[in-house]
């Protein structure tokens, strides 16, 4: 198999304050992950891709600032809203990247969270 | 650039009946294409890929996709369609170099009917 969760699955917040949302791979190991952000009947935004033990890299108009992002172990990656608004609620979704070998690797996503910011 | 396009916002089928989900792709060089469900407030969940070899590909839950290089197509289909089938379908390619990001399109929304 290949499990990617998310931690929390929800999450209502005040403006101002800052949340972790973190990203694990279950069964696999993980040196890349994603960070995607999805709006109401939109697709999915990539927003930055997360590296094991190194910066991430961030799509361009993502404020790395504000979307901190840290992959410290081969299956574990964290997304930090930091001083968070009303207009960062959303639902973020991550994926892990499975490599088998070559081209045949594939994203696996987690469940996502709902970040409500108040 | 590379880029997806899903021409349908949303497909209705009757329940019984075979489905189709439209996808049209370009990109530069061999397209690694992928079809991903989205059920309400989940995640997505991976159906099928194309990377190389047959044209038809099988993947979960009864869905295939058919390869199409000269229409640069990559359609999903399933022969009878279920109301369980309900759902947010999301079409991707893969970038061929750098970090192999994917490219989603914009989703097509399936309603089966009973």
């Amino acid at each position: 198999g290949a499990v990617v969760s998310q931690h929390p699955s929800r999450v209502i917040c005040k403006s101002g304050t800052s949340v972790k949302i973190e990203c694990r791979s279950l069964d696999f190991q993980a040196t890349t992950m994603f960070w995607y952000r999805q709006f109401p009947k939109k697709s999915l935004m990539l927003m930055a891709t997360s590296n094991e033990g190194s910066k991430a890299t961030y799509e361009q108009g993502v404020e790395k600032d504000k979307f901190l992002i840290n992959h410290a172990s081969l299956t574990l990656s964290t997304l930090t809203v930091t001083s968070a608004h009303p207009e960062d609620s959303s639902f973020y979704i991550c994926s892990a990247r499975k490599i088998v070998q070559g081209p045949q690797e594939t994203q696996y996503f987690g469940p996502g969270t709902r970040l409500l910011v108040l | 650039a590379q880029s997806v396009a899903q021409p349908e916002d949303q497909v209705n089928v009757a329940e019984g009946n075979p489905l189709t989900v439209k996808c049209t792709y370009s990109v530069s060089g061999n397209p690694y294409l992928f079809w991903y469900v989205q059920y309400p407030n989940r995640g997505l969940q991976f159906l099928l890929k194309y990377i190389t070899g047959d044209n038809l590909v099988k993947g979960s839950y009864g869905f295939e996709a058919e390869f199409n290089k000269s229409q640069t197509s990559f359609h999903l289909k399933k022969p009878s369609a279920l109301v369980s089938d309900s759902a947010l379908y999301f079409c991707a390619v893969r970038t061929t170099s750098g970090t192999y990001k994917y490219i989603f399109g914009t989703g097509t929304r399936l309603k089966v009917l009973a």
